[in-house]
């Protein structure tokens, strides 16, 4: 079963528009959740969380960890073309080192 | 710095032929992983390198895979007698020792016709 689970699978915005895109985990202990982002191939990192309930920000893009709910929101705020892209989620498991990924959310933000 | 590098960026190949992939890691990154992207679904763990110590293979599919990682750096990742679902994006990513954070390379596109 898929132990991350992202949505929505896909998203079409207009530029200007705010996102909030959700990963929800059934990991209970885990080291930490990371975020990403794929254009083309590489994924790109994106954040890294490890505290719940506290803000990571860099530019328009912000996420924010939650544990008791346990899911994360990644929030981009006054989208732009360029933000067009899968974004993936991952959750580092306490025993191991392989990320489990989610299928991702893909985002078209169009003109 | 340079990032991780894949060789090469696409390579289509005929069932039943055998195929090597290639990841140069960030220097000083001693960890070395290999996942699978088919469409539509997510990063598949494959393997995973740390340093001089016996791989993790629990992710590799069948025995057509295997991979290896030369004096610690350089790895290569061979897929024999290729099959049709075999056809997905294969990444490559690096890390420090103990890092969560991957970086991941270009990753290299395989169709198998």
């Amino acid at each position: 079963e898929d132990k991350v689970v992202q949505s929505p699978l896909s998203l079409v915005v207009h530029e200007g528009d705010t996102v909030t895109l959700n990963c929800s985990y059934e990991v209970t202990n885990f080291r930490s959740l990371l975020w990403y982002k794929q254009e083309k191939k590489a994924p790109t990192f994106l954040f890294m969380l490890t505290s719940s309930g506290i803000e990571k920000k860099s530019g328009r893009l912000s996420s924010i960890l939650d544990k008791k709910e346990l899911s994360s929101i990644l929030n981009i705020t006054a989208t732009q073309t360029g933000d067009s892209a899968i974004y993936l989620c991952a959750v580092e498991p306490l025993s191991g080192y392989a990320l489990n990924f989610g299928k991702g959310t893909s985002l078209l933000v169009t003109p | 710095g340079a990032g991780v590098s894949q060789s090469p960026s696409n390579k289509v190949t005929e069932k039943g032929k055998d195929v090597e992939l290639r990841c140069d890691p960030i220097s000083g990154h001693t960890a070395l992983y290999w996942y699978r992207q088919s469409l539509g679904q997510g990063l598949e763990f494959l393997i995973y390198f740390q340093g001089n110590s016996a791989p993790d293979k629990s992710g590799l599919p069948s025995d057509r895979f295997s991979a290896e990682r030369t004096g610690g750096s350089v790895s290569t990742l061979t897929i024999q007698r290729t099959q049709q679902e075999d056809s997905a994006v294969y990444l490559c990513a690096s890390s420090l020792v103990g890092g969560p954070t991957q970086y991941f390379g270009p990753g290299t596109r395989l169709l198998v016709l």
